[in-house]
């Protein structure tokens, strides 16, 4: 597809089960970003890709937090020991750069909404 | 650190009516400022940015200028459609390296026939 594709779309998980959450970024995006949107809130960041390198994960809340994009194009963001608070929807999204070096504007995925029970 | 501050919501308007959903920010150095909108069902889309002082990003009729006097960036409308009815959010990007994007709660639109 054209778009960024997140997969599974929903999730239900006991509390202190491990989920995996996966990105499919539009190919060739260098970028790729997660983020993290609780109910009524605006989205959150969690952590950034250029390529396989992570160079940003300030914004993950604990060390159950752990993202990867092995060979710079799918990611995975992956929640051990899932806690009630980690409830919300996985937002995923990619850009491009142009020839002078700026970025495209982000294209988001439709999100994993994760309820934790 | 960087934050955005927009209009509570819910906003309810009749078709035709003039919107302004207000957004100010607090940052260091010269973010560049964005609205994104989230139609019922659907991803994130940018709406308009703008990327310096009263710089003017439009896009389908919506319209909002970058005011560094005032660190506001109000999005407006002069006359809304039901097609508009959407969830709408103010976000600055942080100048570090990452440049990733900080969002405000987002305000929801409803707009009636």
């Amino acid at each position: 597809g054209a778009g960024v594709s997140q997969s599974p779309r929903y999730k239900v998980a006991k509390r202190g089960q491990d989920v995996a959450l996966r990105c499919d970024p539009i190919s060739g995006h260098v970028s790729l970003f997660w983020y993290q949107q609780a109910l009524g809130q605006g989205p959150e960041f969690l952590t950034y890709f250029q390529n396989e390198a992570q160079l940003d994960k300030s914004g993950l809340p604990s060390d159950r937090f752990f993202a990867e994009r092995p060979e710079g194009s799918v990611s995975t963001l992956k929640i051990q020991r899932t806690q009630q608070e980690d409830s919300a929807v996985y937002l995923c999204a990619s850009s491009s750069h142009d020839r002078e070096g700026g970025r495209s504007p982000l294209h988001f995925g439709n999100g994993t909404r994760l309820t934790v029970t | 650190g960087n934050s955005v501050t927009q209009m509570e919501g819910p906003v309810t308007l009749s078709e035709e009516a003039f919107l302004t959903i207000n957004c100010t920010y607090t940052a260091t150095g010269y973010p560049s400022l964005f609205w994104y909108v989230q139609y019922p069902g659907e991803g994130l889309q940018l709406l308009l940015k703008a990327t310096k002082a009263d710089d003017k990003g439009s896009n389908k009729g919506f319209e909002a200028t970058y005011r560094k006097e005032t660190t506001s960036f109000h999005l407006e409308k002069g006359s809304v459609q039901v097609s508009d009815s959407a969830v709408y959010f103010c976000a600055l990007s942080d100048q570090g390296g990452s440049e990733k994007l900080v969002f405000g709660k987002g305000t929801k639109l409803t707009v009636n026939p």
